[in-house]
């Protein structure tokens, strides 16, 4: 398995512009995470799926941002309209199960919003 | 909600001493502590954990010690090597349940050996 894969691994964009980050997780597994990582709050997690289905969505700093798991097999997150102080790296991540230890996290996406 | 405070925020050692970094925790639910190594432009990666029913957990080099009644737990890296160099972060996790997994996680501590 090629572990969880994220596109686009580096994206700048302008203030205002929509944002769509992409995880594909590992088949079978059941869980898949948002996390923002940032030098001054590092790492946060934004909202999870079981099943697709997001089950804690506190995390999410505000309107702006919204996730989607049509499928077992893709995930995204969105930022409209986007701003500089969302700029962070984004980690997807799945598990088997809910927990932290099992967790595996993807490569990561670096967002600069200018 | 919990809250997860790790010191220092930046550690230099030389190379073959050890390295301490602690973290606390408030929420007395709080049962399983994993501790991540994070190279630059890397993702995260589990390196050691414990859970509440133990104090204490090594694995060569590297160990943990969870301290219940004071609410902390910390890293430590014997014989350090510069290949240690990297950010080390802590979290606290308060699950599973039916309600949900929550995860809560330290700042980091940038780690450098000096050769």
């Amino acid at each position: 398995d090629a572990g969880v894969i994220q596109s686009p691994r580096h994206e700048v964009t302008e203030m205002g512009q929509e944002v769509t980050l992409r995880c594909k997780p590992i088949s079978g597994h059941d869980y898949l995470f948002w996390y923002r990582q940032t030098m001054m709050r590092g790492l946060e997690l934004l909202i999870y799926f079981n099943n697709n289905v997001p089950i804690d969505d506190s995390g999410m700093p505000e309107d702006r941002f919204s996730a989607k798991m049509p499928n077992a097999s893709f995930s995204t997150l969105k930022i409209q309209p986007s701003e500089p102080r969302d700029s962070a790296v984004y980690f997807c991540a799945s598990s088997l199960s809910g927990s932290l230890d099992e967790q595996y996290f993807g490569p990561g996406t670096r967002l600069t919003v200018t | 909600g919990e809250n997860v405070e790790q010191h220092p925020s930046t550690l230099s050692v030389q190379e073959g001493d050890s390295a301490v970094i602690k973290c606390t925790y408030s929420d007395s639910a709080s049962n399983y502590f994993p501790w991540y190594k994070q190279e630059l432009g890397k993702r995260p990666q589990l390196i050691i954990d414990i859970r509440s029913n133990v104090g204490e957990k090594k694995d060569q080099r590297i160990a943990v010690t969870l301290n219940k009644t004071a609410k902390h737990f910390s890293l430590h890296i014997t014989e350090t090597q510069p290949e240690d160099s990297a950010v080390y972060f802590c979290a606290a996790s308060i699950g599973p349940s039916n309600t949900g997994n929550q995860f809560y996680f330290g700042t980091g501590t940038s780690l450098t050996v000096i050769p």
